[in-house]
């Protein structure tokens, strides 16, 4: 079955380290997301790509990275981790955009935490 | 600044009895809503949607109500059950645009 897998689950880290979170979808999706939870908030865009080489800045996009050299794979990197990053964070793809076939398939999230 | 808003952080319901959960959002140029339901220790999954072209879609117990003019959605679930305890997501967008989310209701079906 197709799938859309997250790693690590759980990470501890300290102000000022670079941090990778690792995306992987098997839907063939050309639509990646990356979103961040936070009480209060909700979910919130960080960053997304519509396909390879395609990167785009979401409304909370500041103190993040993203890259997509292939369909499968959207990694985020925190260059410095700031205790503001504590957060629960989710990838997501899509066939389509809203309106279209708009239906998110969301990984089950990493947890990170920023001493 | 919040555009879409789900003011009810929490709700309490009785077994079998209908669960309603609202959502407003600010941006008219919205046209196309979601659902979507989250477990703890899981993603979001997505439940239903409606067009601005429909006041109504129904699948099974859920229903979705949207009031262009108010600027307002809601999700009715008939008849509620246990297992639909979890936090529900509203989102919403322009066509072939990326979603907006809620901040989400905690609905908890008492059994």
């Amino acid at each position: 079955d197709a799938e859309i897998t997250q790693s690590p689950r759980h990470k501890i880290t300290e102000t000022g380290r670079q941090v990778t979170l690792a995306c992987h979808q098997t839907w063939n999706h050309n639509n990646m997301f990356w979103y961040r939870q936070d009480l209060g908030h909700g979910l919130r865009l960080i960053h997304y790509s519509y396909g390879v080489q395609d990167t785009n800045k979401g409304e909370v996009s500041d103190g993040y990275s993203v890259s997509r050299s292939n369909t499968e794979d959207l990694p985020l990197t925190l260059e410095s981790a700031a205790s503001s990053q504590t957060s629960v964070y989710f990838c997501a793809s899509s066939e389509g955009l809203a309106g279209t076939t708009g239906e998110l398939f969301f990984g089950e999230g990493s947890r990170l935490t920023v001493l | 600044d919040q555009q879409v808003k789900q003011n009810s952080p929490s709700l309490s319901v009785q077994e079998g009895r209908i669960s309603i959960l609202n959502c407003d959002y600010t941006n008219s140029m919205f046209d196309y809503f979601l659902w979507y339901k989250k477990y703890p220790a899981e993603g979001p999954t997505f439940l239903i949607s409606i067009s601005s072209i429909k006041d109504k879609n129904e699948d099974g117990r859920f229903t979705v109500f949207l009031n262009k003019s108010a600027k307002h959605l809601s999700l009715h679930i008939v008849p509620s059950q246990p297992g639909d305890s979890a936090v529900y997501f509203c989102a919403a967008a322009p066509s072939a645009n990326n979603l907006f989310f809620g901040t989400g209701t905690r609905l908890t079906v008492i059994p």
